[in-house]
């Protein structure tokens, strides 16, 4: 059973920039069926699709987070990794890593981690 | 790229059917077949209950249905069970490999 899971730095400082990264077991991120990627989930709001890799290193951003967000696959070690640069207290969310099927839904997530953006 | 329009909440007695409306523009659920749900119980990971509009992933009840009709995608749920109780947001392919969001709706079991 393939699993998700999230690691963060819980506490991030306004303007600097915080780093997720994503350790996949069970299953290759090498896979040409799934896409890789990270949503985020303000506390008592709704999702918001971040980004998404493909193995091949395709990325894709949202649009309205684009300037700030870089997304990177690491093969070697089965994991993808999220920099989200000058953050701010609205950056303050449960981050999940998701596995993506390549035509459509979000398959398998992480249990989602909580960065607090906070001075 | 705008949210996705969802009620903010619905309701139902156990037995019954709900449907949570989805409406999004020309630009992506007007556009594309690719309407994804999923159902989020408090402090858990959301789960995928609909993809592709309206194909169920191995293991969700077949009491969960999606359909499309112009702008507008729906989830309806029959024969609602007290698990139900839970939020749920919609999902849409926006072109250019993105996605947006619905806002979610919470949906009480009566």
């Amino acid at each position: 059973q393939l699993q998700l899971q999230e690691s963060g730095p819980g506490l991030v400082k306004p303007s600097e920039t915080l780093s997720l990264s994503c350790t996949v077991s069970g299953g290759s991120i090498s896979s040409s069926s799934y896409y890789w990627g990270c949503i985020r989930q303000p506390p008592g709001k709704g999702l918001e699709w971040i980004a998404s890799i493909y193995y091949r290193g395709n990325t894709y951003y949202n649009p309205s987070l684009k300037s700030r967000v870089t997304i990177s696959a690491d093969t070697s070690n089965n994991q993808f990794s999220l920099k989200l640069s000058s953050v701010t207290a609205a950056d303050t969310a449960v981050y999940y890593c998701v596995r993506q099927r390549v035509v459509d839904g979000y398959d398998i997530w992480g249990q989602g981690t909580l960065v607090t953006v906070s001075s | 790229q705008s949210a996705l329009t969802q009620p903010a909440s619905v309701s139902g007695s156990p037995g019954q059917s709900i449907t949570i409306s989805c409406t999004g523009t020309s630009s992506d659920v007007g556009s594309y077949n690719l309407v994804s749900w999923y159902q989020q119980h408090p402090g858990k990971a959301p789960k995928l209950m609909i993809y592709e509009g309206s194909k169920r992933p191995s293991g969700v009840s077949n009491r969960f249905s999606g359909s499309k009709s112009g702008n507008t995608a729906s989830l309806t749920i029959s024969g609602l069970q007290a698990e139900d109780e839970a939020d749920y947001y919609c999902c849409s392919y926006a072109g250019s490999s993105t996605r947006v969001f619905g806002g979610g709706t919470k949906l009480t079991v009566l």
